[in-house]
């Protein structure tokens, strides 16, 4: 059974900034497990912010960006605005003979 | 305006079935993967199928193989999930999600299932 591990929580002050985090049980996380990351608030659906990597979305802010980091999948929030604070999380996708994805446990970052 | 429409959530026993539509619009449908998504109370996301744009491949996490089948009509524009034997963990907000094969980018607002006796 695949896990992804993300941090459960982190904090950051306004105008900081933050690296969250994304770990594979299978081990480095490569350019090959097209890493996404997604944004939810409280009774929202999910909004994806970036993909395969490092690519933004046309609606994604400026000050969100990805890439990889000592083996995991990063997403660093630089110049945190207080409407930042939300559960964050990625998806890896695992191919294959059977292809599959898993999400991260999420990250709840908190604005303070 | 993109975007996709879940419905047929509601109240099922444990054991019964339920199929879950996803409504599209906006965009070519029949170009792009779809997936199903499900996230319990309090709980984070969980990944539960994907269908490729013509239909010809899918994919389901271990958690729900064998008791959902993933499937689409291009024509309707719309994707579905049927859901089998089900219990009561799959209780969860179950959303779907466009993919032009580097990941979820539009998701729905959800539909709610739950199961219980």
């Amino acid at each position: 059974q695949t896990v992804v591990t993300q941090e459960p929580s982190l904090t950051v002050s306004p105008g900081g900034t933050v690296t969250l985090t994304c770990a594979s049980s299978t081990g480095a996380v490569t350019s090959g497990y097209y890493p996404n990351w997604f944004q939810q608030k409280p009774g929202q659906a999910p909004r994806a912010l970036i993909y395969s990597t490092s690519n933004k979305h046309s609606w994604t802010p400026a000050r969100f960006s990805g890439s990889l980091l000592g083996g995991k999948a990063a997403l660093t929030l630089s110049g945190v605005q207080p409407e930042d604070e939300a559960e964050y999380y990625c998806l890896l996708y695992y191919g294959g003979a059977q292809p599959h994805w898993v999400f991260g446990g999420g990250t709840k970052l908190t604005v303070l | 305006e993109v975007q996709l429409v879940e419905s047929g959530g509601g109240l099922v026993q444990p054991g019964g079935s339920l199929r879950l539509s996803c409504a599209a619009s906006g965009f070519t449908f029949s170009s792009y993967w779809m997936h199903w998504v499900r996230q319990a109370p309090g709980k984070g996301l969980v990944w539960v199928s994907r269908i490729n744009s013509d239909g010809s491949s899918t994919s389901y996490a271990d958690s729900v193989k064998g008791r959902f089948t993933i499937s689409r009509d291009n024509a309707k524009n719309t994707l579905y999930l049927q859901m089998n034997s089900l219990r009561a963990e799959d209780t969860a907000v179950y959303y779907c999600a466009r993919d032009r094969r580097t990941g979820p980018d539009v998701w729905g607002q959800g539909t709610t299932v739950t199961v219980s006796s």
